[in-house]
């Protein structure tokens, strides 16, 4: 049982080059999150999918993009990279957070702009 | 929207010390969660304890502790016995009752424990 796996797990881009960071979860949960985490500061929410299908906007989403074709799989994609989304990028995922279920995090991907 | 505050940007004590690590919560809602995660040098994000507002227990887990106060909107983490191994960054996090859209974090606490 794999959990949520994120990758790549290490990734640097040049300013206004475009990338996906891949999630892809075993545990059949419906619910799915993108944070971002920055130097000194907790985890931000920048996108989130209660089912395939469908998505929403989290607190910072601009500048990212996501999909959610399948209920494993929750990719974020970054457009024109700008040095302000240098991050810590962490996928999540909840079988029923509204029940008090707790959510399972990948190990993160840390992404320099440059 | 709610908010969430961890006033303690840094803490250390000395090994088998008891710490208390402080959180407060701001919400509107009546039905919702809290969270205390543990953020290790791997930066793996692992739960520590959970609390549900509507339990008046305060939930421990062998050597962690939380005392929930939900009028005060306070949720302390206790860490009895502290271990070299504790030593990491802690997250208070909150959830509505809904939880669809994801956990509210504070800044996070630095934990030190000296040998």
């Amino acid at each position: 049982n794999a959990g949520v796996t994120q990758t790549p797990k290490f990734r640097i881009l040049k300013i206004g080059q475009s990338m996906t960071l891949q999630c892809t979860q075993d545990m059949n949960h419906n619910y799915m999150y993108w944070y971002r985490q920055d130097p000194g500061m907790g985890l931000k929410l920048i996108y989130y999918s209660v089912g395939a299908g469908i998505t929403d906007k989290g607190e910072v989403p601009n500048g990212y993009n996501v999909s959610r074709s399948t209920t494993e799989d929750f990719p974020l994609r970054l457009e024109l990279a700008a040095p302000s989304q240098t991050s810590v990028y962490f996928c999540a995922s909840s079988f029923a957070p509204g029940q008090g279920y707790g959510y399972t995090f990948g190990s993160g991907t840390r992404l320099t702009v440059v | 929207a709610q908010t969430v505050t961890q006033s303690q940007p840094e803490m250390s004590v000395q090994e088998a010390e008891t710490v208390t690590l402080s959180c407060t919560y701001d919400t509107s809602e009546n039905n919702y969660y809290l969270f205390w995660y543990k953020q290790p040098p791997s930066r793996q994000m692992i739960l520590v304890i959970r609390q549900e507002a509507y339990k008046q227990q305060n939930a421990t887990e062998n050597r962690f502790s939380v005392n929930f106060q939900k009028a005060a909107k306070s949720f302390s983490l206790k860490i009895s016995d502290s271990q070299l191994g504790d030593t990491a960054m802690y997250f208070c996090a909150f959830t509505s009752g809904g939880g669809a859209d994801g956990l509210t974090f504070g800044k996070g606490t630095h934990l030190i424990i000296q040998p």
